[in-house]
């Protein structure tokens, strides 16, 4: 059974770092996409970013509103993915998922809450 | 970027009776390969979202044969044949043909 599992959101002031993770189980880690997205409070989904898989180099793509401050990662070791985000805005403010492709967008994670205020 | 609109943003159903929701794009969602990078995914309240339906029309496991998805291009629809209690949340159509992965705005199905 595949599963995901979120965990290093919390409250983190503007301008601030966090490091969010999302452990991987069920399937063979690196033959998979992994996908960030996020949904803030009563809004709707918004993609953040990728990264692809073994095959294709482990190469990124990412969201214009996080692209030079978030940086996707992951440790085929640890079977994790991970999204360190910087310089962190009060509109990051977010429930972020992990979701594994294959299908496109095929299996999510419960979230974890980033609050990004003073 | 590829704007996906979703109509109608909100619906109220009477359980057993279909219900349609369409989507369009601003841009053509058929890839080079043949495909058709269009999903549809189901936030049931409380939850995350799950995948219903990918590549227009195929249904993921476990997703009941009461959702059906169909369209080409720039236009598609996701039908429920009975609607039922249980699905009842905010369906979003998205495109992955394209960076940045956009998604509609979602709408939100009521049982009357």
């Amino acid at each position: 059974e595949v599963q995901l599992v979120e965990s290093g959101g919390g409250l983190v002031q503007p301008g601030g770092s966090l490091r969010l993770s999302c452990g991987a189980s069920g399937f063979t880690f690196i033959d998979y996409y992994m996908e960030w997205v996020r949904q803030a409070p009563g809004k709707g989904l918004e993609w953040v970013g990728r990264i692809r898989n073994k095959t294709r180099s482990y190469t990124t793509e990412y969201a214009a509103s996080v692209k030079g401050r978030f940086i996707i990662s992951r440790d085929s070791s640890e079977n994790s993915l991970y999204l360190q985000m910087n310089s962190l805005k009060t509109e990051d403010t977010a429930v972020y998922y992990c979701i594994r492709g294959g299908p496109f967008l095929g299996y999510w994670g419960q979230g974890t809450l980033v609050t990004v205020s003073s | 970027d590829i704007v996906m609109t979703q109509t109608p943003l909100s619906l109220s159903v009477t359980p057993g009776q279909p219900a349609s929701i369409s989507c369009k794009s601003s841009q053509s969602l058929l890839q080079s390969d043949g495909k058709t990078y269009l999903s549809w995914c189901l936030q049931k309240p409380g939850q995350p979202p799950h995948l219903l339906i990918y590549e227009i029309s195929n249904r993921f496991s476990g997703v009941p044969d009461r959702f059906s998805g169909s369209g080409s291009g720039t236009d598609f629809t996701l039908k429920i044949s009975r609607v039922e209690a249980e699905d009842v949340g905010v369906y979003y159509c998205v495109q992955g043909i394209k960076y940045p992965i956009t998604f509609g705005q979602g709408t939100r199905l009521e049982i009357k």
